[in-house]
């Protein structure tokens, strides 16, 4: 059973630049987040999404979009990158259900940097 | 607002000794609690978590964590650390099953032999 993918592994972009990451959930799961970790820091949360709509949104600026695929594949862009956009983008999934907790399973994350 | 504050960035101990890393969480409501490691390059793992029911939670690896309301803590422990326990480790604080999480800014476990 494949745990959650992510691509690129790493990515090195420039100042001003669009990126776009991709993400593959756990078999089974319907909803996806994105988190973003800076060097030294915890993950923060950027938005998830559910039913190809996004459920819920952290403190990022607009620059940071997404999208989620009917096979519930996910997509992170930023567009125009700053510095300060460098960290390891991780991308979590979970399952909807009635009666249990939604773990949340992380990918292996996506390492930018941009110069 | 939800925050969490783990206290030590970095924590040392020798093999074979006690590990304790503590959480405090800030919640207005009875939170989901947990702890995730992470290993130089890689994702987060799951070690354990508090939804709801016994207070003291066994997870994977030997660790476990004691949930205190009134204390607001959810401190992470291994009777005995061993090399392989040398990570990152974050606690991680959820409102509603399957939103978000609040993360704290970590703790860096070393071991020594």
């Amino acid at each position: 059973d494949a745990g959650v993918t992510q691509s690129p592994t790493h990515l090195i972009k420039t100042r001003g630049q669009q990126v776009t990451l991709r993400c593959s959930p756990k078999s089974g799961h319907d909803t996806v987040s994105w988190y973003q970790q800076a060097l030294g820091q915890g993950p923060q949360f950027i938005f998830q999404y559910y039913e190809e709509e996004e459920r819920q949104r952290g403190n990022f600026p607009d620059r940071f979009s997404g999208h989620q695929f009917p096979n519930y594949s996910s997509e992170l862009n930023v567009n125009a990158l700053l510095l300060g956009d460098s960290a390891l983008y991780l991308c979590a999934s979970s399952l909807v259900g009635l009666n249990s907790y939604n773990e949340q399973f992380f990918g292996p994350g996506t390492r930018l940097t941009v110069l | 607002a939800q925050s969490v504050t783990q206290l030590g960035s970095h924590v040392s101990v020798s093999e074979g000794a006690l590990v304790l890393l503590r959480c405090n969480y800030s919640s207005s409501v009875p939170p989901y609690l947990f702890w995730y490691v992470q290993y130089p390059n890689q994702g987060l793992q799951l070690l354990l978590k508090y939804t709801t029911g016994a207070t003291l939670v066994k997870g994977i690896n030997g660790f476990e964590a004691e949930f205190k309301k009134s204390e607001t803590s959810f401190h992470l422990t291994k009777p005995s650390a061993h090399m392989s326990d040398a990570a990152e480790y974050f606690c991680a604080v959820s409102l509603l099953a399957g939103t978000a999480l609040i993360f704290g800014k970590g703790t860096t476990l070393s071991v020594s032999s």
